[in-house]
């Protein structure tokens, strides 16, 4: 099946900095999706792109729908402790479920 | 909001046991999908429904089977439990096969 790239697997930065991630697919995709999850509970959408080139902003939180389709990255601006999680891009084609990258683990030293 | 429930945080079960699952969704959503989450692994379809009594298998069905008798709920059933088994299993729903909304999760521990 489709597979997700998504990199980096983990980060440790100082808060106050920026973070920059990223999934690729070898596929293209009709959709993409990031999520964060915290610790002990269930992913939460965060932004959602629809079309290729789509740049979107929700706060300190932005992601673009790569010109190609099979891209997207996630930069969050200014981290604070609470951006503290895991995050998950997630990507959809046709009428297929969502397929899920493996997750980049961030954590933030005050 | 939507609001997507799970029935249990945290489960401890016996190997050989067993286990349902269940899920409950507030917001009509025809599909609803069960995932299993493990460290390195992300979080990968067991099985998905898009209608009452309608299944599909995901990726890694072994194991698990699936009801879905009513549109808003749905249930996840490992008929004999086993260790590897062991995970954070999350159910999701939504209206098209798109963004999809979580549950908070359940933590099965198998021993």
């Amino acid at each position: 099946g489709q597979q997700l790239n998504q990199s980096p697997q983990s980060m440790f930065i100082q808060e106050g900095e920026d973070v920059s991630m990223n999934c690729t697919s070898s596929s293209i995709f009709n959709t993409w999706l990031w999520y964060k999850q915290d610790p002990g509970e269930g992913p939460v959408l965060l932004i959602a792109l629809y079309k290729a080139g789509e740049l979107t902003s929700n706060g300190r939180l932005t992601a673009q729908f790569g010109i190609t389709r099979k891209d997207s990255f996630l930069n969050i601006s200014a981290s604070i402790p609470s951006d503290v999680g895991i995050y998950f891009c997630a990507g959809q084609w046709g009428n297929t479920p969502l397929v899920f990258g493996k997750g980049t683990r961030l954590s933030v030293i005050a | 909001d939507v609001k997507v429930t799970q029935s249990s945080r945290y489960l401890v079960k016996r190997t050989g046991e067993k286990v349902f699952l269940e899920c409950v969704q507030d917001m009509d959503h025809e599909n609803m999908f069960w995932y299993r989450q493990d460290p390195g692994l992300g979080l990968r379809l067991i099985y998905f429904s898009y209608d009452v009594k309608m299944k599909e298998k995901g990726d890694i069905p072994e194991g698990y089977s699936v009801s879905r008798e009513k549109k808003e709920r749905f249930s996840l059933i490992l008929e004999s439990a086993s260790t590897n088994q062991t995970s954070m299993y999350l159910c999701a729903s939504s209206r098209g096969m798109g963004e999809a909304f979580f549950g908070q999760g359940t933590r099965l521990t198998v021993v």
